[in-house]
């Protein structure tokens, strides 16, 4: 069935970097923009990095600009994020999520169970 | 940046009633060359990714109740349930998606029974 596993979470250090994968099966990956959110525990959603179904595009939230690098492997079905400088406002529960569209115009349909981050010294 | 706004925070609701929740954007998300809202809704259970419930403003996802339904267009947006069940207790949150990014989600509305 169409899935989605985010693993790499854990705990981290002020300052350090971590990269999470997010792996895809049941649907033609290659075909689909892929999105990260987060949510803070007890918090809301925030929208994090989107990247178009070829890679070709990549958008960020202010938050994460210039520290976050999205990125995706067709060849392998997985999606990653890659978590430079991280603070303690990082922490949170990071979903990969499918969007239906090949450049991100639609709704996130498919949610991968979340990995957790926490930063912390 | 889009703003989303939803209303009220928390919504305390009998079984078999009603519930209605607001989202207010700080700008249209109707696009007018296609006339779609690009507006979704989620319902989220602890411990649980959110769930895809509407999108297009008032599109139910394949396999939502049809107790479910959403409507209104710009600016302004709601989320009805016309007769509440206990498996409805959540959290509901408004996503825009309109055009580029950054998109941004309501701050969460918590229903209770």
């Amino acid at each position: 069935q169409v899935q989605l596993v985010e693993s790499g979470g854990g705990a981290v250090q002020p300052g350090r970097s971590l990269r999470l994968s997010c792996a895809a099966s049941g649907f033609t990956f290659s075909s689909y923009a892929m999105h990260w959110v987060r949510q803070t525990p007890g918090k809301g959603l925030e929208w994090v990095a989107l990247i178009w179904f070829d890679g070709t595009n990549e958008y960020y939230a202010d938050s994460v600009k210039g520290r976050f690098i999205i990125s995706r492997d067709n060849s392998k079905n997985t999606l990653y994020l890659q978590m430079n400088g991280l603070t303690a406002a990082d922490t949170a529960v990071y979903y990969c999520a499918r969007d239906p569209s090949a450049t991100g115009i639609d709704a996130f349909d498919i949610w991968g169970q979340g990995t957790m981050v926490t930063v912390s010294s | 940046d889009i703003v989303m706004t939803q209303s009220p925070d928390s919504l305390p609701v009998s079984l078999g009633e009603r519930a209605t929740i607001n989202c207010k954007s700080s700008q249209s998300v109707l696009y007018n060359s296609n006339n779609k809202n690009y507006l979704a809704w989620y319902q989220q259970k602890p411990g649980q990714p959110p769930k895809l419930l509407i999108y297009w403003a008032s599109t139910r996802e394949a396999g939502v109740p049809d107790r479910f339904s959403g409507s209104g267009s710009e600016t302004d947006f709601t989320l009805t349930i016309s007769s509440l069940q206990a498996e409805d207790v959540a959290v509901y949150y408004c996503l825009h998606y309109y055009r580029t990014p950054p998109y941004t989600f309501g701050q969460g509305t918590k229903l209770e029974i």
